[in-house]
């Protein structure tokens, strides 16, 4: 069982923004930065935002993050067939000294 | 263009051992610091381990504490991830991925991994 909770799965139609949450505690979340991974079937995951809400290069800003205390959330918008994905949350823990993953969010695209 | 190539996956029964090496290419490697995290079939990502720049800070998950020891090799542009006792519990596909400049859950590029099964 994963200490930071997502949704198991998320959907929605084509160009409708859904969010996916990310909850975890004082000694990962609320103290640390979050990170989203994107994983499409078969492939390695991708980094998709970090420092919480930044987009690396390349990132289209349909993607975006937000933390507030100890949950964070990734919302898309405009959603496309092929944000087809597994998405997870991370962060360090400081209690743990490791890094967490969320269970991971399986997003159809309806 | 940054690449990270996984290699020394295999088949091994319960009890074995296994080194994975992790080789970087496209970057200064001495310059970052490298993880390892796995996925089991059909499952999640879970981070394994972490090794610092020059090797002088290491964490692993607790699930393989006393079991695998990450190391590098700057010279090789490589960082190993020795594994012993192992269990069926830890099949999975291990990736390796570098650090980037933000805090340990940071992980910028990542290689396609190498799979590991563990079965008598």
């Amino acid at each position: 069982q994963s200490v930071l909770t997502q949704p198991p799965s998320a959907s929605g139609t084509p160009g409708q923004r859904v969010t996916i949450s990310c909850s975890g505690s004082s000694s990962n979340i609320e103290n640390n930065y979050v990170y989203w991974y994107q994983q499409l079937p078969g492939s390695a995951p991708k980094l998709l935002i970090h420092r919480s809400n930044q987009r690396p290069s390349g990132v289209p800003d349909r993607f975006s993050g937000s933390k507030s205390g100890t949950s964070a959330s990734l919302a898309i918008s405009g959603l496309r067939s092929e944000d087809e994905a597994d998405y997870y949350c991370a962060a360090w823990d400081d209690s743990l000294s490791s890094v967490l993953f969320g269970g991971g969010t399986k997003l159809t695209v309806l | 263009e940054a690449l990270l190539v996984e290699s020394g996956g295999g088949s091994v029964p319960p009890g074995g051992s296994l080194r994975l090496s992790c080789v970087g290419s496209g970057f200064t490697f001495s310059k970052y610091e490298i993880n390892w995290v796995r996925q089991a079939p059909g499952k999640g990502l879970e981070w394994v381990s972490y090794i610092s720049t020059g090797g002088s800070t290491i964490y692993h998950a607790d699930s393989v504490k006393g079991r695998f020891t990450i190391s590098r090799d700057d010279a090789k542009n490589a960082v190993f991830l020795q594994m012993n006792s192992l269990r069926a519990e830890d099949r999975a596909l291990y990736y390796c991925a570098r650090r980037g400049d933000g805090d340990y859950g940071h992980m910028d590029v990542w290689g396609k991994g190498t799979s590991v099964t563990v079965s008598s």
